[in-house]
């Protein structure tokens, strides 16, 4: 059965520092997405990616925030500056347009700031 | 936006019937009704959708009764790898997202 995949499974990083998220979506898939998850709490929307552009972003995701599409096979996330607060597990999904409803996760990369 | 209540936990044990009821009151004619299921430190699985009426796959049933006002995932036999978090989920956020709220925290006993 197809995947997504992310890379890594576990990321630490200074303060301040950039870290980019790596994900390969399932390949016939055309939208792609970021959630992020805080322990303990609610899945929270980041932003879709359609047709090589964002297509719809949350309050969450600023400037700090960027996405990438930079091949056929990748979508990454780049958080700049981290700061504590961005410590969490970030998720990728994917979902062929067609079963809107139905997305597909990876298993999640967790981010710690330190 | 059509809000979702559910059960906060629930536990049962190995080889019952388990049902997750979810209120859904102001539901929107065109909303579709999801369920995600989501083990500790994995993303959520799509489990199983529908709009009316009973949906059954292979892991679960899904019953929708006519006002579509609330429905309720089954899940048949459950062992102990079903401890999980469920999730359902109506309808699109403004940003035509899903939305997610705290899911109901299923435990299975031996």
């Amino acid at each position: 059965e197809p995947e997504v995949t992310q890379t890594p499974s576990h990321q630490v990083t200074q303060m301040g520092q950039e870290v980019i998220l790596r994900c390969v979506p399932i390949s016939n898939h055309l939208y792609f997405y970021w959630y992020r998850q805080i322990l303990g709490q609610k899945v929270e929307f980041l932003v879709s990616f359609y047709n090589n552009e964002i297509s719809e972003k949350s309050e969450i995701f600023d400037d700090q925030f960027s996405v990438e599409r930079p091949d056929g096979s990748n979508f990454t996330l780049k958080i700049r500056s981290t700061k504590l607060e961005d410590s969490a597990m970030y998720f990728c999904a994917s979902s062929d347009g067609v079963q809107i409803y139905e997305q597909y996760f990876g298993p999640g990369t967790r981010l710690t700031v330190t | 936006l059509a809000k979702t209540t559910q059960p906060i936990s629930m536990d049962s044990y190995e080889g019952q019937e388990v049902n997750i009821t979810c209120s859904h009151n102001n539901i929107a004619t065109n909303d579709y009704i999801t369920w995600y299921q989501q083990f500790p430190s994995q993303g959520p699985r799509f489990i199983i959708q529908g709009y009316k009426t009973k949906v059954t796959n292979e892991v679960a049933s899904l019953f929708i009764p006519a006002d579509r006002k609330s429905s309720t995932l089954s899940l048949p036999r459950v062992s102990l790898s079903d401890t999980a978090v469920y999730y359902c989920l109506v309808g699109w956020d403004s940003n035509y997202q899903l939305i997610w709220g705290a899911g109901t925290k299923l435990i299975i006993k031996p």
